[in-house]
C-alpha cells in the first residue's frame, strides 16, 4: 500500500526557514518523480515544484512564486523527499502536500497524495 | 502559464441526478504526438487531500466508480457524475499537466440540493 507522510510543518516567523519531509513507503521510491503542492486556508490548489528521479537527472523545477527560495531534494536511500523553504512570507501559509507522480513520455501527473502538513508563517 | 477556468463555482444537485462541471484551458492541452489531453480531475473532500479521479481527460483512475466520467478535448472539458450520491459532496478541480507550471481550476463545490 502506497503511503506518503509529510512532516515538519508548524508556526514560523516571516523571513525564517523550515524544512518539510515526505516519507514514502509501499513503492520503489527511487523510480518515481515526486512533487509538492500547497493549499492556502480556504483556497485552491497550487503546484510548488517537483523533482525528477535519478534516472532522469534528479533535477527539480519550481513555480515562479517560490523559485529561488524553495529547494526540493530527495534521499532515495531513506525514501524521503524534502522541501527546504527559506525566506518565508506570510503568503506561504498553507497545507503542503507531497505527491507520487506517474510519468510517461516525459509527461507526469500526481496519482497519490499525502495527508499534508500545515505551515503557518506569522509573527 | 496556462489558465484553467471552471464553471460553475458551486453546484447543487439532487441525489440520483446528473452533475456536470466544466473546465476551460487558455490554450490547448492536447499533445499532437500521442493525441492525449493532459487534463486531470481531482476530488477533494473536507479535511482530506485531493484524490485523482480522471486522467487523460477521460480515463478513470483505478477504483473510481463508473458514475464518474470525463470528456472533452483541446481546451474544453467536462466532468460528469451520472447519478449523484451523498458521498460525492466535495470540491472538484481540473488540472493541466501539459506544461509547467502545472495549474488548476479554481474548484467547483458540489452540494446536495
Amino acid at each position: 500500500e502506497v503511503q506518503l507522510v509529510e512532516s515538519g510543518g508548524g508556526l514560523v516567523q516571516p523571513g525564517r526557514s523550515l524544512r518539510l519531509s515526505c516519507t514514502a513507503s509501499g513503492f520503489t521510491f527511487g523510480d518515481y518523480e515526486m512533487s509538492w503542492f500547497r493549499q492556502a486556508p480556504g483556497k485552491g490548489l497550487e503546484w510548488v515544484g517537483f523533482i525528477r528521479s535519478k534516472a532522469y537527472g534528479g533535477t527539480a523545477e519550481y513555480a515562479a512564486s517560490v523559485k529561488g527560495r524553495f529547494t526540493i531534494s530527495r534521499d532515495d536511500s531513506k525514501s524521503i523527499a524534502y522541501l527546504q523553504m527559506n525566506s518565508l512570507k506570510t503568503e506561504d501559509t498553507a497545507v503542503y502536500y507531497c505527491t507520487k507522480m506517474s510519468c510517461s513520455g516525459g509527461n507526469c501527473y500526481s496519482n497519490f497524495w499525502g495527508q499534508g502538513t500545515l505551515v503557518t508563517v506569522s509573527s | 502559464d496556462i489558465v484553467m477556468t471552471q464553471s460553475p463555482d458551486s453546484l447543487a444537485v439532487s441525489l440520483g441526478e446528473r452533475a456536470t462541471i466544466n473546465c476551460k484551458s487558455s490554450q490547448s492541452v492536447l499533445h499532437s504526438s500521442n493525441n492525449k489531453n493532459y487534463l486531470a480531475w481531482y476530488q477533494q473532500k473536507p479535511g482530506r487531500p485531493p484524490k485523482l479521479l480522471i486522467l487523460w481527460a477521460s480515463t478513470r483512475e483505478s477504483g473510481v466508480p463508473d458514475r464518474f466520467s470525463g470528456s472533452g478535448s483541446g481546451t474544453d472539458f467536462s466532468l460528469t457524475i451520472s447519478s449523484l450520491q451523498a458521498e460525492d459532496v466535495a470540491v472538484y478541480y481540473c488540472q493541466q499537466h501539459y506544461s509547467t507550471p502545472w495549474t488548476f481550476g479554481q474548484g467547483t463545490k458540489l452540494e446536495i440540493k
